[in-house]
Order: structure tokens, then sequence, then C-alpha cells
């Protein structure tokens, strides 16, 4: 049983440029969460998919996020024209149905210059 | 709007000792509890669920809940230097799509 992979470990980008994120969630896994983290701070909801279906988005998060699950596996979170404040760890996590706890990935730390 | 609270410390216990770590909830409804540990620049790992008033114990850690008041405590029994981190409460809201609430953590420093 893998756990949940993210793909970059890290990425560093300049300010205005896309970047795209990767996670594959545990196999048997329905549910799968976008979450981001600045120091000092617990986890901040972005989204959540139930197989394909995204049925959740946080109202602070701007157009500038996307996140698709295209066949119900891996997702990805696309942040376009990034800003500063869009530097932080981005966590994945996946549960198996609701109130079931939430598995994380070693998320990806994205620094901006 | 739901809430977790929790104390953000640090706390600070010497080694050998028990680490008593608190949160509180806003949601009376939730259903499901959630201690998760979280080392510096790592990503949090899930030590302990709890779903049911009382006590669950696994090894070091006891978990706590008590509904009425709604808070939910995390014992940890002979502190050791390794378990100093970041711990987080989250609890999981109510309704349909029933999410889970985080807590801003709290520090734990266990002094050899």
């Amino acid at each position: 049983d893998t756990g949940v992979s993210q793909d970059p470990r890290h990425k560093i980008t300049k300010r205005g440029q896309n970047v795209t994120f990767r996670c594959d969630p545990i196999s048997e896994h329905n549910r799968l969460y976008w979450y981001r983290q600045t120091l000092g701070q617990g986890p901040e909801f972005l989204t959540y998919f139930q197989n394909e279906a995204q049925l959740e988005k946080s109202r602070l998060l701007s157009d500038r996020f996307s996140a698709e699950r295209p066949k119900g596996s891996f997702s990805t979170l696309e942040i376009q024209h990034t800003e500063q404040g869009d530097s932080a760890m981005y966590l994945c996590a996946s549960s198996f149905g609701s109130n079931q706890p939430q598995h994380f990935g070693d998320g990806t730390r994205l620094s901006i210059l | 709007q739901k809430e977790v609270e929790q104390n953000s410390g640090p706390l600070s216990v010497p080694e050998g000792a028990i680490a008593s770590l608190n949160c509180t909830y806003s949601d009376r409804v939730s259903q499901s509890f959630f201690w998760y540990r979280q080392y510096s620049g790592k990503s949090p790992e899930l030590i302990m669920s709890i779903y049911s008033n009382g006590d669950k114990e696994d090894g070091r850690f006891t978990a706590q809940l008590n509904k009425a008041s709604q808070y939910v405590s995390l014992l940890i029994r002979d502190s050791q230097p390794s378990d100093s981190a970041t711990y987080l409460c989250a609890v999981g809201a109510a309704g349909n799509n029933r999410k889970l609430i985080w807590g801003l953590g709290t520090s734990l420093a266990v002094n050899p």
C-alpha cells in the first residue's frame, strides 16, 4: 500500500509564471483534498474531490487556482500568474469516504521569486 | 463559522513526563476527531482518530473525547524528545461534505 505521492517536492518560479502540481492518492481512496499551509498556520482548505467530481472550492481561492481529477485517480492543481503570496506548502491528502482520516503526501513547497 | 481552537503553546515538558494537549470545537454535531503530528517542514501525520465519547489508547498516546463539553484531548505518556513537534487537531464537520476543520496546532517541546 503506497502512500500519497506529490510531485514535485519543491518548485521555484518567477512571479507571473504558471505552475502545476500533481497528486497521486492512495489507490482505494475516493476522496482527494488540496490544502495550503504557511509557517505557523494549520492547513488551509483549498478544494476537494469525491471521485472525479469537485465538490467544494474554498471561497478564499482566487480564479487563478484550478484543480482537476479527470479520471477519479490522480489530481492536478494549477496556479496561474503566480504572486508572492502564493509561496507556501501545498498539501494533498486522500481518504476513503467521509468521516475517515485523511492521509497526507509530503507536500510541494512553492517559492515565488 | 465552525471553529477548532487549540492553545498555540509552546508547551514544554521534561522527558518522561505526560504531555496534555487540548482542543475545543464549536460544531455540536461533529462526528469525527483526529490528532496529527507535524514536524517542522514536513506534512501532517495521523496519530489518533476517535469517534465516540471516552478514551482511546494507542501505545503512549491516549485520545479523550467529551462531546457534551465539545473538547478532545491528547495525552502523551513518557514523553520523548522525538515527540517535539506541532500537534494539529482536526474535526470532521457534519453535513454532506464532512470536510475537516483544522486547528492552528500546539507546539510541544520535550526537554531532555
